[in-house]
């Protein structure tokens, strides 16, 4: 069973203090990693998709790379619009594309 | 470009009800998936269907189904509703072939059960 666990669960940092969010995962034949936003009581915003290991996006003050076990989203010189759950989630090889998505973790950015 | 919509926004139902929820993938989007997300968890797969037809299913049990029309849009049904299906359901899309496929979801419809 395809299984993403995402590390803290609730991170508090000040505005411009850079720092990392953690997404383990243990899936049979991936397909596709992916990182989503979601503002409280709102749909999930698509924000990355990594496909395979040592691969790297970057999108603003957001950067995901992806190993053979984990990915991480390093968030440099955040600001309070920041502030949202960050989602991760595992797309196994097979005929259909179901996401499997971790708990997030909950990024707060005081100014 | 419009994005997934979904309706209602919000639904008050009680137990025993059963409830309709609508989705319309983005324009040129075959994929329609749908995802339960209780508070403080991550969206849990319930179906997915690809040109009409159910091609994977999650861990729920039968009183929820869902289908597919020819204009690509999306039901999902839930009868005999229980307390704990209250929850924010969101309805994705996606191109469909080979490959990753990203999802892009709706704004969800907030089912509440009483």
């Amino acid at each position: 069973e395809d299984q993403v666990t995402q590390s803290p669960e609730a991170l508090r940092l000040q505005e411009g203090e850079s720092s990392s969010l953690n997404c383990s995962y243990t899936v049979s034949g991936l397909r596709g990693l992916f990182w989503y936003r979601q503002d409280p009581g709102k749909g999930p915003e698509f924000l990355f998709t990594l496909y395979s290991a040592g691969e790297e996006k970057e999108k603003e003050r957001l950067k995901a790379t992806l190993t053979k076990k984990e990915s991480f989203l390093h968030i440099t010189a955040p600001k309070p619009e920041d502030s949202a759950t960050y989602l991760c989630a595992v797309q196994a090889g097979g005929s259909n594309y179901k996401l499997t998505f971790g708990k997030g973790t909950l990024l707060t950015v005081n100014p | 470009d419009a994005g997934v919509t979904q309706s209602p926004t919000h639904l008050i139902k009680t137990r025993g009800q059963h409830v309709t929820l609508r989705c319309s993938p983005i324009s040129g989007h075959k994929s329609v998936s749908w995802y339960q997300q209780v508070l403080g968890q991550g969206p849990q797969f319930i179906f997915q269907y690809y040109e009409k037809e159910e091609r994977g299913r999650g861990n729920f049990p039968d009183r929820f189904s869902a289908r597919q029309f020819p204009n690509y849009s999306s039901e999902l049904n839930v009868n005999a509703l229980l307390l704990g299906d209250s929850a924010l359901y969101l309805c994705a899309s996606s191109l469909a072939g080979l490959g990753p496929r990203e999802q892009f979801f709706g704004p969800g419809t907030r089912l509440t059960v009483l």
